[in-house]
């Protein structure tokens, strides 16, 4: 069974800090990672993905996600954070090896920018 | 391009009545997700169609929920009767089916539905 883990629920960064979003995931075969972003009453928009090839994986809005295998992380990063970034974050994962398109997501980090 | 569409966006009844969810995907996306995300935390797969037919349902508490796509294309989800615990948003996605070339097979949501169940 596929699984993801987010351990911080909430995250805290001065605007013009870096932010970092940890996600680790558990998957049985090779992983495809996704990232999305969340703002209140609104769907969840899609970021960025892991699917292969270089482990850094650049995104929308000047997001970006290392890939580490040997950790199995995929933690989201962006070099100076707006406080328009405060938002929930939920990074998920599929195994390439399951049927369909089944992803499962972690239970999400809040992100607060403060000015 | 137009994205996921939803409705309603709000809908409170009260336990042991029943509700429906419509979500239209975004033209050429053969694949269709209902999610359900409780507050606080992450969205859960209840049912995905590839086209007209279920992919996983495995999620689906089928003794009160079903879910169709009769012409491969819309959607409706209905809960029947409702729990108190059933209060969550519902999430539509859609997405290319995998393999198709350049897709990349991630999915796009819709703005959701917000249950109150009283």
């Amino acid at each position: 069974a596929q699984s993801v883990a987010q351990p911080e629920d909430q995250v805290n960064v001065a605007e013009g800090n870096p932010l970092t979003v940890k996600c680790t995931y558990s998957v049985s075969g090779n992983p495809y990672l996704f990232w999305y972003v969340q703002y209140p009453n609104r769907g969840l928009q899609f970021l960025l993905k892991y699917i292969t090839g270089d482990n850094l994986v650049k995104g929308s809005y000047g997001f970006e996600a290392e890939f580490n295998k040997s950790q199995t992380s995929f933690h989201l990063k962006k070099p100076s954070a707006l406080v328009s970034d405060s938002a929930l974050y939920f990074c998920a994962v599929r195994d390439i090896g399951a049927a369909g398109n089944k992803l499962t997501f972690g239970g999400g980090t809040r992100v607060l920018v403060k000015p | 391009e137009a994205g996921v569409a939803q409705s309603p966006r709000y809908k409170i009844i009260e336990k042991r009545q029943s509700v429906a969810f419509w979500c239209n995907p975004i033209s050429g996306h053969a694949t269709l997700y209902w999610y359900q995300q409780i507050l606080g935390q992450g969205p859960k797969l209840l049912i995905q169609f590839q086209n007209n037919g279920v992919v996983d349902d495995s999620q689906l508490p089928k003794d009160r929920f079903s879910a169709e796509r009769l012409k491969g294309v819309d959607s409706t989800l209905k809960i029947q009767p409702a729990k108190l615990e059933d209060s969550a948003v519902y999430l539509c996605a859609s997405s290319f089916p995998r393999g198709v070339a350049g897709a990349g097979n991630e999915q796009f949501f819709g703005p959701g539905t917000r249950l109150t169940v009283l």
